[in-house]
């Protein structure tokens, strides 16, 4: 069956400080990858996507995510997080013949002055 | 351009009530989407449309529930009694394509009492 698992349910962090969340996901081939971020009372803002080529892939607000194939492994790093980073991020995975985007049950991020 | 615009932001109604949430998606954009967030079950895709045909509505929970798409740029989502079980934030996410990266409203806050 196909999943996204999030390991990571809570991560507390300084300002300044580097951030990774794991995502694993689950699918009998190559998927479509993304991770969004949700902010209170807020809609999903998408990040950065993977669909193909260079695995480290850039997005906005200076967040990063490594595609491992051999690891099943899609992780969000940024290497200094700001006050404002602190929400709910989620992972999310479409499969290669797929429509439905299957997401992560979500990391929520709390940043520590 | 203005992103997947909802309506309302806010609905708070009494339980037998009908209630109707409205989307508007990205011009162009022929995947839409109506997903439904609680604490408890997370992120569910409810519908699913392309060039405005309901392709999978299998996430809808109950005959209770009905969505349609008259044309490219608007779609509601019904809900025909209500119950203090359907308070959640429902949203709607329209993308380019059917696997492209989905857009993602505001949403839609419902309380039923």
């Amino acid at each position: 069956a196909q999943s996204v698992t999030q390991p990571d349910i809570h991560i507390t962090v300084s300002e300044g400080a580097s951030l990774e969340l794991r995502c694993n996901y689950s699918y009998g081939a190559t998927p479509y990858l993304f991770w969004y971020v949700q902010s209170p009372g807020q809609g999903l803002q998408l990040l950065l996507k993977y669909f193909s080529g260079d695995t480290l892939v850039q997005g906005i607000k200076g967040f990063e995510a490594e595609f491992k194939r051999s690891q099943s492994s899609f992780n969000l790093r940024k290497p200094s997080v700001h006050w404002s980073d602190a929400a709910e991020y989620f992972c999310a995975v479409v499969g290669s013949n797929d429509y439905k985007l299957s997401f992560g049950a979500g990391t929520t991020v709390t940043v520590r002055a | 351009d203005a992103g997947v615009i909802q309506s309302p932001r806010h609905e708070v109604t009494e339980m037998g009530q009908e209630v109707t949430l409205r989307c508007k998606p990205i011009s162009g954009h022929n995947s839409l989407f109506w997903y439904r967030q609680t604490m408890m079950r997370g992120l569910e895709l409810l519908i699913y449309f392309n060039n405005n045909v309901p392709i999978d509505d299998s996430g809808m929970p109950e005959d209770r529930f009905s969505a349609k798409m008259p044309n490219a740029s608007f779609s509601t989502l019904k809900i025909q009694p209500s119950e203090p079980r359907d308070s959640a934030v429902y949203f709607c996410a329209s993308s380019l394509t059917t696997r492209n990266e989905q857009f993602f409203g505001p949403g839609t806050r419902l309380t039923v009492l």
